[in-house]
């Protein structure tokens, strides 16, 4: 089966300018994640949707992230206007059920200068 | 929040030898998870165990859970180049629906021939 796709794989911009990434999960996969990784630590969970909803987001900074899930597929990850401290991999990756593993796409990695 | 630990962060050891990395974590949790990333690349699952002395082997590595000690190991032996990676632990909650993973910072494993 086809993994979970992620573009770019890489960006530069700079601070507080915009910035977004794409993410297609795993056919049939109802549950998809968007995690940021800073460099030399473990992923962080920045939100989680069911299928197009959203059902936790209190660890995303919303005043500059926000991220949708149109039509329960595809999911765009969004950083307006970013910052410094925003320089990271983006990982998303989705799950077929609760206590699943969750599959996770390469990765976008931003670098702000 | 769910804090999770892991040690060594960083093991080098021989070909040949057998190590422990340790994941401590703070609060009830009913799964985890093992996964390996290789530099520049993405998270992939090594195990899932989802009950108090869980056991799960996979060639050279072997994962254990005591969910009373707040305690997985996973186990190396024999350790092989091949094994060289980042490997993470992630605990799982499930707070209002969502499954959420909080993932240790990792331990950098360099296995020297």
């Amino acid at each position: 089966e086809a993994g979970v796709a992620q573009s770019p794989r890489y960006k530069i911009i700079e601070k507080r300018q915009s910035v977004a990434f794409w993410c297609n999960p795993i056919s049939g996969h109802a549950t998809l994640y968007w995690y940021q990784q800073i460099l030399g630590q473990g992923p962080k969970l920045l939100i989680q949707f069911q299928n197009n909803g959203v059902v936790d987001d209190s660890q995303l900074p919303k005043d500059r992230f926000s991220a949708e899930r149109l039509k329960g597929v595809d999911s765009t990850l969004k950083i307006q206007p970013a910052k410094l401290e925003d320089s990271a991999v983006y990982l998303c990756a989705s799950s077929s059920g609760q206590v699943q593993p969750q599959h996770f796409g390469d990765g976008t990695r931003l670098s702000i200068l | 929040e769910l804090k999770v630990e892991q040690n060594p962060l960083f093991l080098s050891m021989q070909e040949g030898k057998n190590y422990t990395i340790y994941c401590n974590y703070s609060t009830t949790s009913d799964r985890l998870y093992w996964y390996r990333q290789d530099p520049g690349k993405s998270l992939e699952s090594l195990f899932v165990l989802l009950s108090n002395g869980a056991v799960k082997q996979e060639g050279r590595l072997m994962a254990s859970l005591d969910t009373k000690a707040r305690l997985s190991t996973l186990h190396i032996t024999a350790a092989v180049h091949d094994l060289s990676a980042t490997y993470f632990c992630a605990v799982g909650t499930q707070q209002t629906g969502a499954n959420n993973l909080f993932f240790g910072t990792g331990t950098r494993l360099t296995v020297i021939p």
